[in-house]
């Protein structure tokens, strides 16, 4: 079965750090482009980041650029977030997706979440 | 980037056909044939009900459709059902490498 199963959300304080894995099965992991979304309480979809499947190209959303790093492990078939300076403004649910083709805004299969809250 | 735009609510009858629009610009929507649908039910994660402008993955049914004309994006259900009641988000490729969301649209089954 394709899965992602995103871990290591949490509860943290503004200015604090926070990382979040997302570990994927059942499909050639190192195939393809990975991309973080999230979702505010309440509100709607927000692209974070995507990474190319050999790590060769990154991008980010202006909201995270320069406190955010994506980057995967393919022989561990796992991706991650790294977040730090974490705002009020981030807390939200964040989903790892699978792009079904590099940079065509197309992610085909989406794992259950991780919330981050942060606050003091 | 500012976030696509689509409306807040829409609403069908069973068995009717509503239709959802996403606008953008020409750096989005308009200049380039990536405009996707997901389709959004409480608690859950979001699924794709269509990619690149028109196609529908597997298991999707053919009562999703899209299309595009111009800066603005189209997603129509046709014989609405009960269960299609979620929430509807289109995206789009940008001209700077990144991804756009639309605000949402709550599709409600009277």
């Amino acid at each position: 079965e394709v899965q992602l199963v995103e871990s290591g959300g949490g509860l943290v304080k503004p200015g604090g750090s926070l990382r979040l894995s997302c570990a994927a099965s059942g499909f050639t992991f190192s195939s393809y482009s990975m991309n973080w979304v999230r979702q505010a309480p309440g509100k709607g979809l927000e692209w974070v980041s995507s990474i190319s499947s050999s790590s060769s190209y990154i991008y980010y959303a202006d909201s995270v650029k320069g406190r955010f790093t994506i980057s995967r492990d393919n022989a561990k078939n796992s991706l991650y977030l790294q977040m730090n300076s974490l705002r009020a403004e981030d807390t939200a649910v964040y989903y790892c997706a699978r792009g079904r083709r590099w940079l065509t805004a197309a992610f085909d299969i989406w794992g259950q979440g991780t919330m981050v809250t942060v606050s003091s | 980037q500012s976030a696509l735009t689509q409306p807040a609510s829409v609403s069908g009858s069973p068995g009717q056909s509503i239709t959802i629009s996403c606008t953008g610009t020409s750096s989005d929507v308009g200049g380039y044939n990536y405009v996707s649908w997901y389709q959004q039910h409480p608690g859950k994660a979001p699924k794709l009900m269509i990619y690149e402008v028109s196609n529908r993955p597997s298991g999707v049914p053919d009562r999703f459709s899209g299309s595009k004309s111009g800066n603005t994006a189209s997603l129509t259900i046709s014989g609405l059902q009960a269960e299609d009641e979620a929430d509807y988000y289109c995206s789009s490729y940008t001209s700077s490498s990144t991804v756009v969301f639309g605000g949402g649209t709550k599709l409600t089954v009277l």
